[in-house]
């Protein structure tokens, strides 16, 4: 049974850096084909996604706003983990890690979400 | 980057009726399009990928038609826990994109 967890800091101040980690289950982060992305909800709005990154290492961001978005993955851990910089109070939103269905660049399996208030 | 543009923003049923959400994206996408349901404080839920093909354990009153750039979700019989967010998503190429959502909600 696939599984993922969403785990980090709840509340930043703006201009600090967030550190989402999505703890997976139930497969390998290096098994191939395998990938997972990282999505946001700010409230009252729609979903949004921010990053990708496949069993291979690569890595895909949104255009908007990747140059304040790192993804990483750390096999032997069973995570991956979304920093985001220069926060901002609309960046307010719940964050998801989900995994990718099959070879379908659309998402089965998702985490419960973090809920990330930025706030002074 | 592919836009997806969803209609209408809200619809109003009964448990019974039958319901019709319209998606359609900015350039042809083949049949890359995925349809999720979403709750308040809940992950989304994949229904339809592929644009037809129905997720294990889906009901099978919902189902998912077209291709290249409009697409519907039909749910039929709607039943009290259908009543929700539903959003659709184009899975062709990144950046993945979302259209805005339309709510279900109770007449």
């Amino acid at each position: 049974q696939i599984t993922l967890k969403e785990s980090g800091l709840t509340v930043v101040k703006p201009t600090q850096t967030l550190t989402l980690t999505c703890t997976v289950s139930g497969f390998s982060l290096s098994a191939s084909g395998e990938g997972v992305g990282w999505f946001r909800q700010p409230p009252g709005k729609a979903l949004e996604w921010l990053a990708f990154i496949y069993w291979d290492d690569d890595k895909q961001y949104s255009p908007s706003l990747q140059n304040r978005l790192t993804i990483t993955k750390d096999t032997s851990k069973n995570q991956v983990v979304l920093t985001m910089a220069s926060m901002d109070p609309a960046d307010t939103a719940t964050y998801f890690c989900a995994h990718r269905r099959g070879v379908h660049l659309c998402f089965d399996y998702w985490g419960q979400g973090a809920l990330v208030t930025v706030s002074s | 980057d592919i836009r997806v543009t969803q209609s209408p923003s809200s619809v109003s049923a009964s448990v019974g009726d039958s319901v019709t959400i319209a998606c359609r994206a900015s350039r042809e996408i083949g049949q890359w399009l995925a349809w999720y349901q979403k709750k308040p404080g809940k992950a989304p839920n994949l229904l339809i990928y592929a644009a037809s093909t129905l997720q294990s354990g889906v009901p099978v009153r919902f189902s998912g038609s077209g291709s290249g750039t409009d697409f519907t979700l039909t749910i039929n019989n709607v039943q009290p826990e259908d009543f929700a967010t539903y959003y659709c998503q184009q899975a062709h190429s990144f950046p993945v994109t979302f259209g805005q959502g339309t709510r279900l909600e109770i007449k």
